[in-house]
Formats: C-alpha cells, sequence, structure tokens
C-alpha cells in the first residue's frame, strides 16, 4: 500500500468552477503537509505549505489538513484556464524521520474556457 | 522565481553510453535532490545531499550515482545506460532549516534506445 493515495484523474472542469483536490495518507508522523503545481514539461513549484492540521487560504486557494482522517485538501476558487496543471501532494514528517517528502502521483486538471 | 538549472532538457542516447545530467542552484542552498518521476506516478527520491562532500541513496533503487564537490553543483551519472532508465529527472534544492519548501529545476528528459 502506498504511504500517500490521489486520485490521477483527469478532471476537467469549466472556467470558474470550484475545484477539489485530495488526498489521503497512512503515515501519522506526517506533520508537514504541501501541494505542488506542475505545469507540462515543467519541474514542480511549491503552491501551499501547511503544518499539521487546519486550513490555509492565499488567494484562490485553500488547503485543508484534517489529521485525523488522514485526508489533505486543495480547494480552487474561480478557475482558470491558467489552472491547468497537475497538482502534486506531498508531505513529511518531521527531521527526526529524515524529512525527506514523500509525494502523490498526481492530479491532472484541465479547466476549459 | 526559483534558480535552479538542469541541462541538458532533453537528451536521446544509445544503451551502453556514459551520461551526466547537470544540476545548479544559485540560491545557496545546502540541500540538494534528485527525483525520477513516470508519466502519471509519483516522484521517487533517488539521491539526496545535505551539503559539500554529503551524499546518501533515496528510497526508489537507482543504478545511478552522485556527487557534491561544491554547493551550487549537483551532477547525476550514469555509467551505463540501459532504456530502462527512459524517465524523467528532476533535481530540487532546500534551504537547511527546512526539507519541506524545495525548489525544482526545470526536469531533463531522458530517452535511451
Amino acid at each position: 500500500q502506498k504511504e500517500v493515495e490521489q486520485d490521477p484523474g483527469p478532471l476537467s472542469v469549466p472556467e470558474g468552477a470550484i475545484v477539489s483536490l485530495n488526498c489521503t495518507y497512512s503515515n501519522s508522523a506526517f506533520q508537514y503537509f504541501m501541494w505542488y503545481r506542475q505545469y507540462s514539461r515543467k519541474g514542480p513549484e511549491l503552491l501551499m505549505y501547511t503544518y499539521s492540521s487546519g486550513n490555509k487560504e492565499d488567494g484562490r486557494f485553500t488547503a485543508q489538513v484534517d489529521k485525523s482522517s488522514k485526508y489533505i485538501s486543495l480547494f480552487i476558487r474561480d478557475s482558470q484556464p491558467s489552472d491547468s496543471a497537475t497538482y502534486l501532494c506531498a508531505m513529511s514528517a518531521p527531521p527526526g524521520n529524515t524529512g525527506k517528502l514523500i509525494f502523490g502521483q498526481g492530479t491532472t486538471l484541465q479547466v476549459k474556457p | 522565481e526559483a534558480d535552479i538549472y538542469q541541462t541538458p532538457r532533453y537528451l536521446v542516447i544509445g544503451t551502453g553510453k556514459k551520461i551526466t545530467l547537470e544540476c545548479s542552484q544559485t540560491m545557496g542552498h545546502d540541500k540538494m535532490y534528485w527525483y525520477q518521476q513516470d508519466p502519471g506516478m509519483e516522484l521517487h527520491l533517488i539521491h539526496y545531499s545535505y551539503g559539500v562532500n554529503s551524499t546518501e541513496k533515496g528510497d526508489l533503487s537507482s543504478e545511478s550515482t552522485v556527487s557534491r564537490i561544491r554547493t551550487e553543483h549537483f551532477p547525476l551519472t550514469l555509467e551505463s545506460a540501459r532504456p530502462s532508465h527512459t524517465s524523467q529527472y528532476l533535481c530540487a534544492s532546500s534551504e537547511a532549516r527546512t526539507t519541506d519548501e524545495q525548489y525544482f529545476g526545470p526536469g531533463t528528459r531522458l530517452t535511451v534506445t
């Protein structure tokens, strides 16, 4: 069983829709949770970073962590064609576990004009 | 925008050839990483370095080797390329105090024929 599971999609939505991207994980030691965005033929770029449980908002993006359910989400409001990309969740345990990132397989999102 | 560079961006090479994938960063980051990414699959850590003269193997077994003689440079070498090495190789770096906020290069897409 993979430590991090992410629905690969693809997910296709009309412009302006609210998008929900999700990951589940099995390792209760994970405390740092990230979302990376990867455009075609580019490297991933850090989009959101959250420590432990709770919500974090940045513009149209909201990251949500529910440690009790081992479930994280990324919400995109008023989605734009420029949001079309692959979104990767990633997580890590505290430095005592080397702090290496474990990635989900990514969800490909297409926002149609 | 992260200043991390990878060359070449694309490489097609025959079986048995020796290749070196270059990665450089100008951010002064102590920590650097190499990931392998196949289509629709998660990123797998193959090598990492926490500073000059420090290198470790990652979670995914790889026949490649790395070196870290200078802070800014982290090349990956394959002594004898095989078709199974065909993949996307991503280099990343992060500050010493955290392994989570990793900045990625654009990647090298390697095809071994």
